[in-house]
């Protein structure tokens, strides 16, 4: 069965600080992943996604994310956070016709 | 313009009142999803199309259903609201190709009173 897990549901950093957000998977084939940022009342913008080759892919606004196969893994990172960061993430995994979504984590970026 | 419209954004309604909402695209993708969005749980599908011609049922269907008008078009009902049916509800689109990523609407909040 296919899933995803992120742990965390609510993040705090300060600004200027490293962003984690973690996520990981279950997937019985190659899986495509994806992070996805929504801002309050908007939808659901992509930040970056994984697809085959290079296992370290970089997104929009400073984001990046490291596809781990060993540890089924996809944690999102960025070395110094801003206040506009302040957001919902979401990992999300496709394997084929249907996309499976994390249940979200919350940032809160703190000045 | 917005790649992917909802109508209405806003919405509330009384128990038992069928409602629909509507997404249109103009992004040209033959595949179109409804989700539902809990706090606390994430985005859960609704039910999906991947062409005029064909629906199928996501992992919460029961008291929704769906029309595929146009290629471009794609609307959920409920065909007898309940206050449990209060939440957020995205459309969104993809191309083919399992390596694509989903465009989402902006989402329409709906509460069931």
């Amino acid at each position: 069965a296919q899933s995803v897990t992120q742990l965390g549901s609510h993040v705090s950093v300060s600004e200027g600080a490293l962003v984690l957000l973690r996520c990981n998977y279950s997937s019985s084939v190659p899986p495509y992943l994806f992070w996805y940022v929504q801002y309050p009342n908007q939808g659901l913008q992509l930040l970056l996604k994984y697809t085959t080759g290079a296992t370290l892919v970089k997104g929009i606004n400073g984001f990046e994310a490291e596809f781990k196969k060993s540890e089924t893994s996809f944690h999102l990172t960025k070395p110094s956070a801003h206040m506009s960061d302040a957001a919902e993430y979401f990992c999300a995994l496709n394997t084929g016709n249907q996309f499976y979504f994390g249940t979200g984590t919350s940032l809160t970026v703190i000045p | 313009d917005a790649d992917v419209t909802q109508t209405p954004r806003n919405r509330i309604t009384k128990t038992g009142k069928r409602i629909m909402l509507e997404c249109s695209q103009t992004k040209g993708h033959d595949r179109m999803y409804w989700y539902r969005q809990d706090p606390g749980l994430g985005l859960q599908l609704i039910y999906y199309s991947f062409d005029v011609k064909d629906i199928n049922k996501g992992e919460i269907s029961d008291g929704y259903s769906v029309s595929r008008q146009a290629q471009a078009k794609f609307s959920l009902s409920l065909e007898s609201a309940i206050p449990n049916q209060t939440a957020l509800y995205f459309c969104a689109t993809r191309g083919q190709g399992a390596r694509n990523e989903q465009f989402f609407g902006p989402g329409t909040r709906l509460t069931v009173l």
